[in-house]
C-alpha cells in the first residue's frame, strides 16, 4: 500500500470555481503534512502547511483528518495560475509524495 | 538569499557512464534530500544526509548509487555505471533542522541516459 494516495484528477474548472480534492494517509504516526505544487515537473513548491485545526491561506484552505487519516485542499475563486499538479506530502523527515492531483483552470 | 542550487540542470550520458549530480543546500541548512522523479511517476525518497553522515539511504538503490555531504563543498549523488532506466528528475532538497522540519526544493537536475 502506498504511503500517500491522492485522486490524479484531472480537475477541469472555470475561472472562479471553487475545486477541493483529498489526499489518505496510511502511516498513522505521520506527524505533518503539507501540500506542495508543481508545475511542468519542475521543483515542487510549498504551498502551505496542514493541521488537525484547519489552515487558511488566502483562497486555499487545508484541513487534516487524523481519525480517518485524510487530508484535504480547498481552492477557492479559482485562477488560471492556479494551474498546476498539487502534491499532498506527509514528512517523517523523509518526505512521501503522493502521485499529484492535475487541476485545469480553464478562461 | 539563495535557495537551494544544483548543478548541471542538465545531464545527458551514455550507457555505462557516471553521472555526478551537486546539490549545494541554502544557507545555513545543514540537512540534505535526495529524491527522485521517474517519467509519469511522483517523487520518491532516495537518501537524507547531514555533514559527513548518511543518516538514512533507505530509498537508495543497492547498486551504483551512493551519495555524500562533505565538510566542505556541496552534496554528490554519484550513478556509476547508468542505464536508461536511471533516466529522471533529480531534486535535492535541504532543511535547517532534521526531524519535520520544511524542506526546501532545488531546481533539480534532469538526466537523460541515451
Amino acid at each position: 500500500r502506498k504511503e500517500v494516495e491522492q485522486d490524479p484528477g484531472p480537475f477541469n474548472v472555470p475561472e472562479g470555481a471553487t475545486v477541493a480534492f483529498n489526499c489518505t494517509y496510511s502511516n498513522s504516526a505521520s506527524q505533518s503534512f503539507f501540500w506542495y505544487r508543481q508545475d511542468c515537473r519542475k521543483e515542487p513548491k510549498l504551498l502551505m502547511s496542514v493541521y488537525s485545526s484547519g489552515n487558511e491561506d488566502g483562497r486555499f484552505t487545508a484541513q487534516l483528518n487524523r481519525a480517518s487519516q485524510y487530508i484535504s485542499l480547498l481552492i477557492r475563486d479559482s485562477k488560471l495560475s492556479d494551474s498546476a499538479t498539487y502534491l499532498c506530502v506527509s514528512n517523517d523527515y523523509k518526505l512521501s509524495f503522493g502521485a499529484g492531483t492535475t487541476v485545469t483552470v480553464r478562461a | 538569499n539563495a535557495g537551494v542550487m544544483q548543478n548541471p540542470r542538465h545531464l545527458v550520458r551514455r550507457r555505462g557512464q557516471e553521472a555526478r549530480l551537486r546539490c549545494s543546500p541554502m544557507k545555513g541548512h545543514s540537512h540534505v534530500y535526495w529524491y527522485r522523479q521517474l517519467p509519469e511517476e511522483g517523487l520518491k525518497f532516495m537518501v537524507y544526509l547531514q555533514k559527513e553522515n548518511i543518516i538514512d539511504e533507505s530509498g537508495m538503490p543497492k547498486e551504483r548509487f551512493s551519495a555524500e555531504f562533505p565538510k566542505e563543498g556541496p552534496s554528490i549523488l554519484r550513478i556509476q555505471q547508468v542505464v536508461r532506466g536511471d533516466s529522471a528528475a533529480y531534486f535535492c532538497a535541504s532543511a535547517k533542522t532534521g526531524s519535520t522540519d520544511t524542506q526546501y526544493f532545488g531546481p533539480g537536475t534532469r538526466l537523460t541516459v541515451l
